[in-house]
């Protein structure tokens, strides 16, 4: 089975600091995504990458930026944290054969 | 724009009842049409998916959905729920871009 795997559950950080997700696939999925899980909003796009070092902007991109070096890794950055970012960001990444996303177990954030 | 739309937030059902969650998209053609599942503190699980023919979808865990263009409709179903299946359900749609689109989640609830 595919795995994407996120490094972080749970994250504490404090407001000002700069943040970084990461997200890890197995599968040599072309593309991979950033959402964020807030409650009563469902799951919003952040940022999208379809192939290395490329990336487009989703929903909601503003206060975040990605990094994709590596075919397998897709980092989300928060290059200032702030307390409306504190929520649940969840990584997922599907090949273009496929029709389905595999998604990890996700990262809490809280920023304070 | 292109929008999914889950009507009911929060739905509570009894152990053994039916249940039927609803979900209706706005998309200029019939996109592929995905429902996941997320239990407390996972990531999101995919229980079924249509992307054309037969209109009734079976997935895992005893799920189904029903696709209904005139409606603009794919309502998941299970004939009898288990304590189990307590999570939240995300309806999604992916038109001819990668990206998926998520409803709003409903939160389903089993009464004992």
């Amino acid at each position: 089975d595919v795995k994407v795997t996120q490094s972080s559950r749970y994250l504490v950080k404090r407001t000002g600091e700069k943040v970084f997700l990461e997200c890890v696939q197995d599968m040599d999925h072309e593309n991979m995504f950033w959402y964020r899980q807030d409650p009563g909003l469902g799951l919003r796009l952040i940022y999208f990458s379809y192939d290395v070092k490329m990336k487009e902007k989703g929903d909601i991109p503003e206060g975040y930026s990605v990094s994709r070096e590596k075919k397998e890794r897709f980092s989300l950055i928060l290059e200032s944290a702030s307390t409306n970012q504190t929520s649940m960001y969840l990584c997922a990444s599907t090949s273009d054969r496929a029709y389905g996303y595999t998604f990890g177990s996700g990262t809490r954030l809280t920023v304070v | 724009a292109q929008s999914v739309t889950q009507p009911d937030i929060h739905i509570t059902v009894s152990e053994g009842a039916s249940l039927e969650l609803r979900c209706n998209y706005s998309y200029g053609a019939t996109p592929y049409l995905f429902w996941y599942v997320q239990s407390p503190g996972q990531g999101l699980q995919l229980l079924l998916k249509y992307f054309s023919g037969d209109t009734l979808v079976q997935g895992i865990k005893g799920f189904e959905a029903e696709f209904k263009r005139s409606q603009s409709s794919f309502n998941l179903r299970k004939p009898s729920v288990h304590w189990s299946d307590a999570a939240e359900y995300f309806c999604a749609a992916k038109g001819g871009a990668q990206k998926l689109v998520f409803g709003q989640g409903t939160r389903l609830t089993i009464n004992p």
